[in-house]
């Protein structure tokens, strides 16, 4: 089946612009969540949904970073006023159950922002 | 302190031959899975394979096998027979249980380059 797909693949903005970033998983994933990496600082974690509820924000960097995900599939990372130290590639995945050490997180092929 | 610890940042490796990938990781949980993922230049993060602490065997999938030490908490990598598609960037990462366990958290990775 189709595997989670992410959208724009590139995205070019100007320093205080907002940006949105989509995210579709896999089809009967419930849980689904949201990575950065970047060259400083590496993978790093920022958000998980369990159905539509985001029970973990833990790794969301500054109120200017929310999410949502709606009818237990799509999710949309939004950022507002960027910063150029938002520039990294944000990667979206998604896995059967969440919430256990076992379950096995799918990736997306990732969103490039580019802050200018 | 790190929780995941990848210290080769590249490596060559001769077509066919074999390659280790080595990762080590600090956890106070019992349980805990470990993954390895593989990243081609094309950005996408590709599961590998995943090994629970839990499981008396190691994991095997394919050419890769992950040799799994928990004394010495470890959960190396083996390539075997490698091919010229091997090189990419691999990630070591763990998903401990409870509450932390919505996450993975990822080492520094290491870059493999297989020659011809």
């Amino acid at each position: 089946g189709a595997g989670v797909s992410q959208s724009p693949s590139n995205k070019v903005t100007e320093k205080g612009k907002d940006v949105e970033l989509r995210c579709d998983p896999i089809s009967g994933h419930t849980a689904l969540y949201w990575y950065r990496q970047s060259l400083g600082q590496g993978l790093e974690f920022l958000i998980y949904f369990q159905g539509n509820s985001a029970p973990d924000k833990s790794g969301l960097p500054s109120d200017r970073f929310s999410a949502e995900r709606t009818g237990g599939s799509v999710s949309t990372l939004t950022i507002q006023r960027t910063q150029q130290e938002d520039s990294a590639v944000y990667l979206c995945a998604s896995s059967p159950q969440g919430g256990v050490y076992s379950d096995t997180q799918y990736f997306g092929p990732g969103t490039r922002l580019t802050v200018l | 302190a790190q929780k995941i610890t990848q210290t080769q940042p590249g490596m060559f490796v001769q077509e066919k031959e074999a390659v280790t990938l080595d990762c080590t990781y600090d956890t106070s949980d019992q349980s805990y899975g470990l993954f390895w993922y593989k990243q081609p230049s094309s950005g996408e993060m590709i599961f590998l394979i995943y090994q629970g602490s839990y499981d008396e065997q190691n994991a095997t999938e394919g050419r890769y096998s992950l040799n799994f030490q928990k004394a010495r908490k470890s959960a190396n990598l083996v390539i075997s027979a490698s091919q010229l598609g091997d090189s990419a960037m691999y990630f070591c990462a763990m998903r401990e249980g409870g509450a932390a366990g919505n996450k993975l958290t990822f080492g520094g990775g290491t870059r493999v380059l297989v020659k011809p």
